[in-house]
């Protein structure tokens, strides 16, 4: 069965400093992986997305995500952390596209991210 | 520019009035999704469609109805709404081929009292 795991509900920074954002998943199928970004009151908007290409993966505002298929997971950074980073954050697995089958996508329960002054 | 979206954003509402949330897209996407969204839990799948006349269940449709008589549209019923139904809901689309990302609405939060 798929599933994913965000291993910390609230994680809490001071500005200028890394973030880590831990997800480790569980897949039969070759996975694709998401992390979205959900600011308050606001709906989600993606961040980066990993489709069995590079590894290391880019997204926007300067963050990115290493997909270590050893360690099942999909951990999301950020080198400095910024004031306009505080949200929760969502690591998501996708089933795969097999021609008709079910596009689903399976949330994890997210990590709300505080940063400090 | 590309978007989904609902109506109404807020809504405070009785048991048992029916009550429906539209959703709508404009990037002509053929799959399209309804989820809740409830502190600690993520977001759950409630329905979705792949194409037009074609919905399924996903993980909690129970007390929900969905119909897609239209490409863009998708909404979503509560025949006798109760309070566990109270939520934040998301509609999402994405293009049915390929590994896409899904296009989020901005939410519906619905309380029922």
């Amino acid at each position: 069965a798929q599933s994913v795991t965000q291993l910390d509900s609230h994680v809490s920074v001071s500005e200028g400093t890394p973030v880590l954002l831990r997800c480790n998943y569980s897949s039969s199928y070759s996975p694709s992986l998401f992390w979205y970004v959900q600011h308050p009151n606001k709906g989600l908007q993606l961040l980066l997305k990993y489709t069995s290409a590079a590894t290391l993966v880019k997204g926007i505002n300067g963050f990115e995500a290493e997909f270590k298929k050893s360690e099942t997971s999909f951990h999301l950074t950020k080198p400095s952390a910024h004031m306009s980073d505080a949200a929760e954050y969502f690591c998501v697995v996708s089933l795969p596209d097999y021609g008709g089958a079910t596009n689903k996508l399976i949330f994890g329960t997210g990590t709300l991210l505080a940063v400090q002054p | 520019e590309a978007q989904v979206t609902q109506n109404p954003r807020y809504l405070i509402t009785v048991t048992g009035k029916k009550l429906t949330v539209t959703c709508s897209q404009n990037m002509n996407h053929e799959y399209m999704s309804w989820y809740r969204q409830d502190p600690g839990l993520g977001l759950r799948q409630i329905y979705y469609s792949m194409n037009v006349e074609v919905t399924d269940k996903g993980d909690v449709p129970e007390g929900y109805k969905v119909s897609r008589k239209e490409k863009r549209n998708f909404p979503l019923i509560l025949e006798s709404p109760s309070p566990n139904q109270t939520s934040l809901y998301f509609c999402a689309s994405r293009r049915t081929s390929g590994i896409g990302e899904q296009y989020f609405g901005p939410g519906t939060r619905l309380t029922v009292t």
